[in-house]
């Protein structure tokens, strides 16, 4: 089982507001990933990072931030919602030791911007 | 960069057997991954392959090969709850070592 927390499960706010997706996982694992999936849709990486303090940019272009500043802490910020965020975000990490270690997934944010 | 491919959706009986595929083309290839997601839900791991042949686990089996950029995920008896959608990723060197998923193909298993 996978220890991998994100907060809140569901959220519905206005468009301009500030938000902040919360993941985190206990299992000490390096690095961490977010995915953006629309429903029905595949699953796009958006931003990743190899351990604290790195953060990178992922294939699908996000105007979300993140940041690094603990090993287990992956928050994603949004400074100014709109409508074209509605989507699923989806956290994950990896120990990143090896070819089989697993990428775990957290149970998701499903977010709406009205 | 990367791509790749599955059917959309396919449909198949309880207690039948299904495979379904994926081709890929990547740079960088370091191993073959499938997912189970139901609806709503975060994907869960369900098999890895790197070398060439063939993974069995209950009644889930993967197969892989690498020279033609293609792998199978087979579900024997199946039942009801395998109606979900299974996703084929691939892991590269690149992007932090992430893995870069396909569309997913959604089964529905019907009795």
């Amino acid at each position: 089982e996978a220890d991998i927390y994100q907060t809140p499960r569901y959220l519905v706010i206005g468009t301009g507001k500030k938000i902040t997706l919360e993941c985190s996982q206990t299992m000490g694992h390096d690095k961490m990933y977010w995915y953006q999936q629309d429903p029905g849709m595949e699953l796009h990486l958006i931003h990743y990072s190899y351990g604290v303090n790195s953060t990178e940019k992922g294939d699908l272009s996000s105007e979300s931030t993140v940041s690094r500043i603990r090993t287990e802490h992956f928050p994603l910020t949004l400074e100014s919602a709109r409508p074209s965020h509605t989507s699923q975000y989806l956290c994950a990490s990896r120990t990143g030791t090896g070819g089989r270690d697993t990428q775990y997934f957290g149970p998701g944010t499903r977010l709406t911007v009205l | 960069g990367q791509n790749i491919d599955q059917p959309t959706e396919m449909t198949a009986t309880e207690g039948a057997i299904v495979q379904i595929n994926c081709t890929y083309q990547t740079s960088g290839f370091n191993g073959l991954f499938w997912y189970q997601q139901h609806a709503g839900e975060a994907p869960t791991f369900l098999s890895y392959n790197v070398l060439d042949g063939l993974e069995e686990k209950g009644r889930f089996s993967s197969f892989l090969s690498r020279s033609k950029g293609y792998s199978y995920l087979l579900l024997k008896e199946l039942q009801m709850k395998d109606s979900a959608s299974y996703l084929c990723a691939v892991r590269a060197h690149q992007a932090g070592t992430a893995l870069i998923f396909g569309k997913g193909t959604t089964l529905s298993v019907s009795s």
